[in-house]
């Protein structure tokens, strides 16, 4: 059973705008979620995480909003380059060690 | 320094071979795991280590072996694997969640071991 969603395997923005990247989950005893960046035949690279006692966290072009009535979130990328062109995986933690990841959306930038 | 290293980056085994694989982090993160990760799938937790001891096994067949010899290392021992296990094998580490409190853990990835079984 799929507990945390991407349900858009891919997306497609113009360079300069924004991109926004979704996420649900099932599991209301999530505390902490993050965003993760894919290159082919890489490791993810971790971009920015959020704790479920805050709804928006900020850093530098990256944002993710979390409603947890919703039980979604939310990564935006603004302005979206090139460069930005990767897999985005969310990924949700748990009391214990165990991360749940979505399926990934492919995220294309187009100059 | 949040650098996860994993070795070998490629590794090519016939079914009746025996190999290793190596993961090493100094971030003094207590908590390690291993993931398999096919084309187009997310990440599959395979193993979590919390300090040095085994926690989690997600059902995994034993011809994968986990090891965590000391707190910067872990193994994965591979033995009469099938071609279906090819993958990339992804190690990561965490800061182990104390108890009680909001978790800030960040889960940082190495850049995996890409594996092909003949």
């Amino acid at each position: 059973d799929q507990q945390v969603k991407q349900n858009s395997p891919s997306l497609s923005v113009q360079e300069g705008r924004i991109s926004i990247l979704n996420c649900d989950y099932t599991n209301s005893m999530f505390d902490y979620f993050l965003w993760y960046k894919k290159y082919p035949a890489e490791g993810p690279t971790f971009l920015i995480s959020i704790s479920s006692i805050k709804d928006k966290n900020e850093d530098g072009r990256f944002t993710v909003f979390l409603n947890k009535s919703a039980k979604h979130l939310s990564l935006h990328i603004v302005p979206s380059q090139p460069g930005d062109s990767a897999v985005y995986f969310c990924a949700a933690k748990r009391r214990g060690n165990q991360f749940y990841f979505g399926t990934g959306t492919s995220l294309t930038v187009i100059p | 320094d949040t650098e996860v290293t994993q070795t070998p980056k490629h590794l090519v085994m016939g079914m009746t071979n025996k190999k290793s694989l190596k993961c090493e982090q100094h971030m003094g993160h207590r908590a390690m795991y291993w993931y398999k990760q096919k084309a187009k799938k997310p990440p599959e937790l395979m193993f979590v280590y919390s300090y040095e001891k085994l926690s989690i096994n997600e059902s995994v067949p034993s011809r994968f072996s986990p090891e965590c010899p000391n707190s910067s290392l872990l193994n994965l021992h591979l033995h009469a694997l099938q071609p279906e296990d090819s993958a990339l094998y992804l190690c990561a580490s965490s800061q182990v969640r104390l108890r009680g409190g909001t978790s800030t853990d960040t889960q940082y990835f190495g850049p995996g071991t890409r594996l092909t079984v003949l």
